[in-house]
């Protein structure tokens, strides 16, 4: 079965500075994807970043990319020059061959003014 | 095209009434799928609809919930003789096929007491 873990349940990082939010999982599939959403506090899920396994390039949205490592099983989220609004929380998720989502525990982002 | 709605957006019932509510996905996806997410966690697979077909169910998906999309348009997930622990988020998503991402509804918040 997969899985999927983040390990930070809180962060907090200072406006306008760059944090990394760490994200590991298991499968044994080989084709599949990633993504990070985001959950402001009362809001509704938005997705923030796509990753497909077989592309080796590591995907970037804006002040958002990822560091996809494949053999690791890993796939961090760096966001760049935080915003008060990045503050939220956000969850890693793979994509099943079925389609369904599987969802870290979340990690709670803090954007210090 | 406004994206993913749900409704209601906040229900409150007793225990042992039957609840149903509604997600309407954005017109051109043809996969919907259901999750519930309690406080501070990620959200769960329930189940998913590739158009009228209903092809995956959690175990999550005691036989007191039941979930249709008839007509391949809006789907319906009903929760009879409610449980304190039914108490969660109950979120929708549809899925662009092509490009395997999810869009989220804003939930619904069930409340049983």
């Amino acid at each position: 079965a997969q899985t999927v873990t983040q390990s930070q349940p809180e962060m907090s990082v200072q406006e306008a500075e760059t944090v990394t939010l760490s994200c590991t999982y298991d499968t044994s599939e080989n084709n599949y994807y990633l993504f990070w959403y985001k959950q402001p506090p009362s809001r509704q899920m938005i997705l923030v970043i796509r990753q497909e396994a077989y592309k080796q390039q590591n995907a970037t949205e804006n002040r958002f990319s990822v560091n996809f490592q494949k053999a690791a099983k890993s796939f961090s989220l760096k966001i760049s020059d935080s915003q008060l609004g990045d503050t939220a929380m956000y969850f890693c998720a793979f994509r099943s061959h079925t389609g369904k989502l599987i969802f870290g525990q979340g990690t709670t982002l803090q954007v210090k003014p | 095209d406004t994206g993913v709605s749900q409704n209601p957006r906040h229900k409150i019932t007793k225990r042992g009434q039957n609840v149903t509510f509604r997600c309407d996905p954005i017109s051109e996806h043809n996969r919907l799928y259901w999750y519930r997410q309690t406080l501070g966690q990620g959200p769960e697979f329930l189940t998913y609809f590739q158009n009228e077909a209903q092809l995956e169910k959690s175990r999550l998906l005691s036989d007191r919930f039941s979930a249709e999309r008839p007509k391949g348009s809006f789907s319906t997930l009903e929760i009879q003789r409610t449980e304190q622990g039914d108490s969660a988020m109950y979120l929708c998503a549809s899925e662009d096929t092509r490009g395997h991402e999810q869009y989220f509804g804003p939930g619904t918040r069930l409340t049983v007491t």
